[in-house]
């Protein structure tokens, strides 16, 4: 049971290129989450999915899409990257049930933008 | 802004001492989770509270919730210093988990 996964570990980009972060899970997680974790500001929500098919804005969606076209994957884009987006990226998902909301977390992707 | 704001930031304490971290919010919750993060790593759940419990515990640690202060607390008993981490708040409503900054907890041996 790997639980979340989330591809690549590490990454360094320049500014405006574009890249895909991709996270799985395989726990049947009706929610999924994207976060980012920056020194001092704790992490903040990017994207959420509360189901195949959708996804909403969160605190700071800015500059990144997200899909989820199959239930088990959430994917993370930056179209045009830029230094300001030089962050941890952290994966979740959850189950739906109240009081059943604990999310588990993927390991987290470093990217670097120069 | 953040639903979630811990206090205090940084915590320095020795084995064996108790920890306490306060976590306040804004908005209603369906529930209230408290998360460690070791440095360098995902973050791992500790424990849920439900918006209709007031206290909960769980070996070592021990959550309390105040709904009307929108308020809630995170006591690590005995600490060890495997206890050294970040510990976050979070807050849950209709699919949204959001985080506090966190506290920083140091246990020194």
């Amino acid at each position: 049971n790997a639980g979340v996964t989330q591809t690549p570990k590490f990454r360094v980009l320049k500014t405006g290129q574009s890249m895909t972060l991709l996270c799985a899970q395989d726990m049947n997680h009706e929610y999924m989450y994207w976060y980012r974790q920056d020194p001092g500001m704790g992490l903040r929500l990017i994207h959420y999915s509360v189901g195949e098919g959708t996804t909403a804005k969160g605190e700071v969606p800015d500059g990144y899409n997200v899909s989820r076209l199959k239930k088990q994957n959430f994917l993370l884009g930056l179209e045009s990257a830029a230094p300001s987006q030089t962050s941890v990226y952290f994966c979740a998902s959850s189950l739906t049930l109240v009081g059943r909301t604990e999310a588990f977390f993927g390991q987290g992707t470093r990217l670097t933008v120069v | 802004s953040q639903q979630g704001e811990e206090d205090p930031q940084a915590l320095s304490i020795q084995e064996g001492e108790n920890a306490t971290m306060n976590c306040s919010y804004k908005t209603s919750i369906n529930n209230l989770q408290w998360y460690r993060q070791n440095s360098g790593r995902g973050l791992v759940h500790l424990i849920l509270i439900r918006s209709n419990e007031r206290e909960k515990h769980s070996g070592r640690l021990r959550v309390t919730l105040d709904t009307s202060k929108k308020s809630s607390s995170l006591l690590i008993t005995a600490s060890r210093a495997a206890d050294t981490a970040s510990y976050f708040c979070a807050t849950h409503n209709t699919g949204k988990l959001i985080f506090g900054q966190g506290t920083t907890l140091q246990v020194k041996p």
